[in-house]
This record gives structure tokens, C-alpha cells and sequence, in this order.
């Protein structure tokens, strides 16, 4: 029973193109959505979050669009570059301390 | 001057071993957490550690056992390895009770023969 769901486990995207990753939840609760970036042999690092308060959150090529009525997360990048190529986690925060996180998007960004 | 560092990056071990990983953050941080990085790649919490104390004991095999010294520190002890412990733990932190983003150490790959 996965709190949290990206259904594309991989995604290939020209350069210079709008990169669209997508996460899916179950529990209308959760508050707090977040998205990690993931290179091999590397932890996940903390790319960009939102609030349910929220429908969009922007940092540079980066956008969060947050639909809660439908329990949907995207993750847009534009324009995409070929060091974006890694693993796209989605994750969600419930009670400030439970961390729930998808199964991971691989991205690959072709020059 | 890593902020999570996870020690170590590799271990290879025999079923029926004890082994422990060690988890250090210098951020500050109150909370800090063990995650298992399974074959499916999902990343499941293991625990969480809020100033020293447990506050999420996920299903977890008792052989499984955190600790933590301090709150800078958090250690994962596992007895008795068994195969479907072979998967990627990674830990994190972060400051807890605010909305705020964890930082993950790079993971230590564990892999039972």
C-alpha cells in the first residue's frame, strides 16, 4: 500500500525541452510534498518543495504544481539540460516527521 | 565537511553476521532517520530519532536496532544478517517539527552472501 506513486519509472527528454515528472498520492492529510533530486551512488538531495496551501511553487527551472483534488504532484523543468539526468523522487511530509517517498522517475536529459 | 556522512559506503558480509552502520550529521539537526532502499528502489522509513528519542519504529525485524548517542549521531546495529537484508540503508535528518526538507547521507550498500 504505497502512500505514494510515480507510475513512469523512466522519462527521456531533449535538451532544451520541457522535462514533466509526475506523482501521485493516496491521503488527502498530507500537507507538505517535496521532490529529490538522486545521482547514482549518491543520497537524495532536496530540489524543491510545496505546501498544500499552495497550487505552485517556483525556483528557477523549476516548478511544483500541486492538485490537490485529484492527489497529484508534477514536477516541471524547463528548460530541461543534460546534467538534470538522475532520479526524481517525489515525497510526502505527514506530522512533521513521516517522510513517505515514491518509487523514483529516471530522467534522461539527451544533448 | 560532509553534512550527513554514513560509514561505511560498502559492506559485504555472510548471513548469520552482526554488523553495524554508523550515521553522523553536523547540521544541527534534531531528527534523524534510517531508511531502507530496497530492490524495488522504494525508500521506506526504518526509524526516526527525535533529540535522542525513538519516535517511528516502522515494521521492522528486531534485529534491527537503532541508537543513538547523541543527537548528532545515530547508529543502525543489525543482528544475525539474513539475504533479504541485502539493500541500500540510507540516513538522514532534519529539524523536526517544522516542514522542512531532510538531508540525506549517500547510502551504505550492503550486500549478504
Amino acid at each position: 500500500d504505497q502512500q505514494v506513486k510515480q507510475n513512469s519509472p523512466s522519462l527521456s527528454v531533449q535538451e532544451g525541452r520541457i522535462s514533466i515528472l509526475n506523482c501521485d498520492y493516496t491521503n488527502s492529510m498530507f500537507d507538505y510534498f517535496l521532490w529529490y533530486k538522486k545521482y547514482p551512488a549518491e543520497g537524495p538531495t532536496f530540489l524543491i518543495s510545496i505546501s498544500s496551501i499552495k497550487d505552485k511553487n517556483e525556483d528557477g527551472r523549476f516548478t511544483v504544481f500541486l492538485n490537490k483534488s485529484a492527489k497529484h504532484l508534477s514536477l516541471h523543468i524547463v528548460p530541461s539540460q543534460p546534467g538534470d539526468s538522475a532520479v526524481y523522487f517525489c515525497a510526502v511530509l505527514y506530522n512533521f516527521n513521516k517522510f513517505y517517498f515514491g518509487s523514483g522517475t529516471k530522467l534522461n536529459v539527451k544533448p | 565537511d560532509t553534512a550527513v556522512s554514513q560509514t561505511p559506503k560498502y559492506l559485504v558480509t555472510q548471513m548469520g553476521n552482526d554488523k553495524s552502520i554508523k550515521c553522523e550529521q553536523n547540521l544541527g539537526h534534531d531528527t534523524m532517520y534510517w531508511y531502507k532502499q530496497d530492490s524495488k528502489k522504494f525508500l521506506k522509513i526504518m526509524f526516526s530519532y527525535n533529540n535522542k528519542e525513538l519516535i517511528i519504529n516502522e515494521t521492522v525485524p528486531n534485529r534491527f536496532s537503532p541508537k543513538s548517542p547523541d543527537k548528532a549521531h545515530l547508529n543502525l546495529h543489525i543482528n544475525s544478517l539474513e539475504l533479504g537484508d541485502s539493500a541500500v540503508y540510507f540516513c538522514a535528518s532534519s529539524q523536526g517539527a517544522q516542514n522542512q526538507p531532510q538531508h540525506f547521507g549517500d547510502g551504505t550498500r550492503l550486500s549478504i552472501l
